[in-house]
């Protein structure tokens, strides 16, 4: 079945880059759907980040695009988060998610166990 | 603020029909499929309804999702204890922009 785990440093300072990755097993990552990021701050909802297609088309969300990037290594069957610049505000349990792909993009259906970033000198 | 607008919260008794209400705009909602899913505490959102009604294989047909115009609702019949969970609302906007609501705290009584 298909399972996907995020991966990366817990704790972020504030001004540096969040790095994580996302692996995907049970699916092979070219084989199609999109791949997407979201975030849940403690005790709030849910934020879309980005979402990105194997050959690297993405989508990102404006209110974050200046300091967002996602990439994709079909190789390892991964893909990635950058946020740059970070502050307290960024702190968040981060998810990745497989984005069903009809004719327009459609609904998370497989999630990552989520992952706590917290940002903080 | 999130871009789509649920009540905070809902509640019911075991065996009672609960809705939950989704409310966005013809930029998403009204032009958009809505999605729905369950978030039990301390685990990932689950996808409950798809496409407006459409129910994922394992979901049981106790969910039923709905759409008209540019609000949606979740219901949820045959209320049970497992079923208390956070639940969110999702669509895409026309500049395939995802959006979510801000999430209904699901209490069973």
């Amino acid at each position: 079945q298909v399972q996907l785990q995020e991966s990366g440093p817990g704790l972020v300072k504030p001004s540096e880059t969040l790095s994580l990755t996302c692996t995907v097993s049970g699916y092979s990552i070219s084989s199609g759907y999109y791949w997407g990021w979201i975030r849940q701050p403690p005790g709030k909802g849910l934020e879309w980040i980005g979402s990105i297609y194997h050959s690297g088309s993405t989508y990102y969300n404006p209110s974050l695009k200046s300091r967002v990037t996602i990439s994709v290594d079909t190789s390892k069957n991964q893909f990635s988060l950058k946020l740059s610049s970070v502050t307290a505000a960024d702190t968040a349990v981060y998810y990745c998610a497989r984005v069903e792909v009809g004719l327009t993009l459609g609904g998370e259906d497989y999630w990552g166990q989520g992952t706590l970033v917290t940002v903080s000198s | 603020q999130s871009v789509l607008t649920q009540p905070p919260s809902a509640s019911g008794t075991p065996g009672q029909r609960v809705t939950i209400s989704c409310s966005g705009s013809s930029s998403n909602i009204g032009s958009n499929y809505v999605y729905w899913y369950q978030q039990l505490p301390g685990t990932a959102p689950k996808l409950l309804i798809y496409r407006n009604n459409q129910r994922p294989s394992g979901v049981p047909d106790r969910f039923s999702g709905s759409k008209s115009g540019t609000s949606a609702s979740l219901a949820i019949s045959g209320l049970r204890s497992e079923d208390e969970a956070d639940y969110y609302c999702a669509a895409w906007d026309d500049s395939l922009r995802r959006v979510f609501g801000g999430g209904t705290k699901l209490t069973v009584l």
